[in-house]
């Protein structure tokens, strides 16, 4: 079974220019999660959809982030106005259900804002 | 809140001996569920084991086992007989229960793990 794919593997973006990110999950995973990582922040929580609802998105900086989750085998997210300090690298994970169940995670995408 | 909290920033230790990484949590809920994660060199994020709240059993899987001591909140990971390539970083992380409006995942700050032949 493929695992969680996230494209693209590395961006480098201009300041002030949008940059969109893509989740595949595991089939039949029904919560879809965006982390972000960094060396001074560690892994840091976004925003979490369930059967492609947006459920929590207490972790997304509320101006310039957004995501979707506009089918069950898709999720985006996107950043808009892009800043240096957005550099990290985005994870995305699936899990198959609510609450206790496992999180397994993409390789993530790393973007570059210069 | 919960917050999770891994004391040691980095681990050396020679292959074939068993290491043992620290992690301590806080929660409101009564129920919860503990996870260890590691991280490659390629930053791939890998699910290890889990222990879930009210299980009094150790979790163990493959050479990974976990001394989970409730009433410290403290849920340690061991590894036996390392080899060259369990070094990365170990990531602990908690989720809640019963809060199902969240799935939020919440991860220590890692412990880098070398292991030296």
């Amino acid at each position: 079974n493929a695992g969680v794919i996230q494209t693209p593997r590395h961006k480098v973006t201009g300041k002030g220019q949008e940059a969109t990110l893509w989740c595949e999950p595991i089939s039949g995973h029904s919560a879809v999660f965006w982390y972000r990582q960094t060396i001074v922040q560690g892994l840091e929580f976004l925003t979490y959809f369930r059967n492609q609802a947006p459920i929590d998105d207490s972790g997304m900086p509320k101006e310039r982030f957004s995501a979707q989750m506009p089918n069950q085998s898709h999720s985006t997210l996107k950043i808009q106005s892009t800043q240096p300090q957005d550099s990290a690298v985005y994870l995305c994970a699936s899990s198959p259900g609510t609450s206790g169940n496992t999180l397994y995670f993409g390789e993530g995408s790393r973007l570059i804002v210069v | 809140a919960q917050k999770v909290t891994q004391t040691q920033t980095s681990i050396s230790v020679v292959e074939k001996t068993t290491v043992t990484m620290d992690c301590v949590y806080e929660t409101r809920d009564s129920s919860y569920f503990l996870f260890w994660y590691k991280q490659t060199a390629s930053g791939e994020i890998v699910f290890l084991i889990r222990q879930d709240s009210y299980k009094k059993e150790n979790a163990t899987v493959g050479h990974y086992s976990l001394n989970f001591q409730k009433p410290k909140s403290s849920i340690g990971l061991i590894i036996t007989a390392t080899q060259i390539e369990d070094s990365a970083v170990y990531f602990c992380a908690m989720r809640e229960a019963y809060n199902t409006n969240t799935g939020k995942l919440t991860f220590g700050d890692g412990t880098v793990l070398t292991v030296k032949p």
